[in-house]
């Protein structure tokens, strides 16, 4: 069975702190894919990375940047300088040949603050 | 840009009424699915489809039912509402069956039954 595990369930930060967000994974697939979903307040649910087995360089875009690391299961999220515009809850998500098609497991999402 | 849209975002009902929620798509996606989001728990699969008139169960469709007659609509069905379905619903779409492809999702609707 997959299983995606978000142990921090809420983050509270000032403004400009770095703050990164863990993401533990387990699965049985050797082919799998990792993802990152950002919800802010208003409730729909935003794409913001992807990631194959194969492919362990972390990735960075803007402020955000991803450590993604087989030999711990983890695929961990980084925000530097973080805004008040970051404040959501962040899901990290998981799909492999075993779920069928792309069905998503969801870790249970850590809610990040950031505040002034 | 993808579209995903869902009926209603907030929607209350009574205990024992038959609710619908509806999503529609706009960018030809074969896979749709249906969320529900409770604090602590994330988001579970509640039923997915991969064709028209095609449909799987996730892992929580105790409750539920679907129904995909076009290519564009997926609906989720509440039988008979009970109070412990009070949740946020939500429907995603993506391009085809492969799990490197990410879903898209709509903007969620908050379901209370009373």
């Amino acid at each position: 069975a997959q299983k995606v595990t978000q142990a921090q369930t809420e983050i509270s930060v000032v403004e400009k702190e770095d703050v990164t967000l863990d993401c533990v994974y387990e699965t049985r697939d050797t082919t799998y894919y990792l993802f990152w979903y950002k919800q802010p307040p208003s409730g729909e649910l935003v794409f913001l990375i992807r990631r194959n087995s194969f492919d362990e360089q972390n990735e960075i875009s803007g402020r955000y940047s991803w450590n993604f690391q087989k030999s711990t299961s983890s695929f961990n999220f980084t925000i530097t300088a973080s805004q008040v515009v970051d404040s959501a809850v962040y899901f990290c998500a998981l799909s492999g040949l075993t779920g069928g098609g792309n069905k998503l497991t969801f870790g249970t999402g850590t809610q990040l603050k950031v505040e002034l | 840009d993808v579209k995903v849209t869902q009926s209603s975002r907030y929607l209350v009902k009574r205990t024992g009424e038959k609710v619908f929620l509806e999503c529609v798509q706009d960018m030809d996606h074969e896979n749709m699915f249906w969320y529900r989001q409770d604090p602590g728990l994330g988001l579970r699969l509640i039923y997915f489809s991969y064709d028209v008139k095609m449909k799987e169960k996730g892992d929580i469709p105790e409750g539920y039912s679907v129904s995909r007659e076009k290519k564009e609509r997926f609906s989720l069905i509440l039988e008979s509402a009970s109070t412990n379905q009070t949740s946020m619903y939500l429907c995603a779409s993506s391009s085809i069956a492969n799990p490197s492809y990410e879903q898209y999702f709509g903007p969620g609707t908050r379901l209370t039954v009373t």
